[in-house]
């Protein structure tokens, strides 16, 4: 069965650092997202991606957020200057329907120390 | 957007069927109904969804409350793989309507499955 792959799995930064999450999406699919779970708190959406371009972004995804997907195949989140609030699994998600059924990845488990 | 209202957890018996209610007496008329699961330390995994008329698939079926404001998904025969936090979303749709559906997750119902 076709999946999300994400890399890496868990990622340790220091604070101020940029990150770079990556997502492979299911090669057909169309729509591509971010979320994001904080431990023990709820999957949050961060934003969706379509046409080459992002279509919608919560509260969240603010000024130090960015995505792109520079070659076709991959999605990345760039996250510009973390902070210690943005800890958290990020999860990458594709659809290629709109959003009847995403497909997730398994997560990167972002620590900033 | 309309919300979804679940148990906090559930407990079953392995090999027996597991009923999980969601009300969402707020729905709109064009508002699908969503079910995905979370394993534990893995990402959330589709499930099911419908509108208004039930619907099975292999791995769950989806009962729609005839004025649509509950549901439940009805998994047949638990097993201990099952034991996940579900969740019971509602559509939300986004202003471009070429963008699909961001989900908004809740709390969800977790599911213990003993055996």
């Amino acid at each position: 069965e076709p999946e999300v792959t994400q890399t890496p799995s868990h990622q340790v930064t220091q604070m101020g650092q940029e990150v770079i999450l990556r997502c492979v999406p299911i090669s057909n699919h169309l729509y591509f997202y971010w979320y994001r779970q904080i431990l023990g708190q709820k999957v949050e959406f961060l934003v969706s991606f379509y046409n080459n371009e992002i279509s919608e972004k919560s509260e969240i995804f603010d000024d130090q957020f960015s995505v792109e997907r520079p070659d076709g195949s991959n999605f990345t989140l760039k996250i510009r200057s973390t902070k210690l609030e943005d800890s958290a699994m990020y999860f990458c998600a594709s659809s290629r329907d709109g959003g009847m059924s995403y497909t997730f990845g398994s997560g990167t488990r972002l620590t900033v120390v | 957007d309309a919300k979804t209202t679940q148990p906090n957890s559930m407990e079953s018996n392995e090999e027996e069927p597991v009923h999980l209610p969601c009300n969402h007496s707020t729905i709109s008329g064009t508002d699908y109904i969503h079910w995905y699961r979370q394993l534990p330390s893995q990402g959330p995994e589709y499930v099911i969804h419908g509108l208004t008329s039930n619907v099975n698939n292999r791995m769950a079926s989806l009962a729609i409350a005839e004025d649509r404001k509950s549901s439940t998904l009805i998994l047949h025969r638990a097993t201990l793989r099952d034991a996940a936090v579900y969740y019971c979303i509602l559509s939300a749709g986004l202003s471009n309507s070429n963008s699909g559906y961001a989900l908004n997750f809740g709390k969800g119902t977790s599911l213990l499955v003993t055996p």
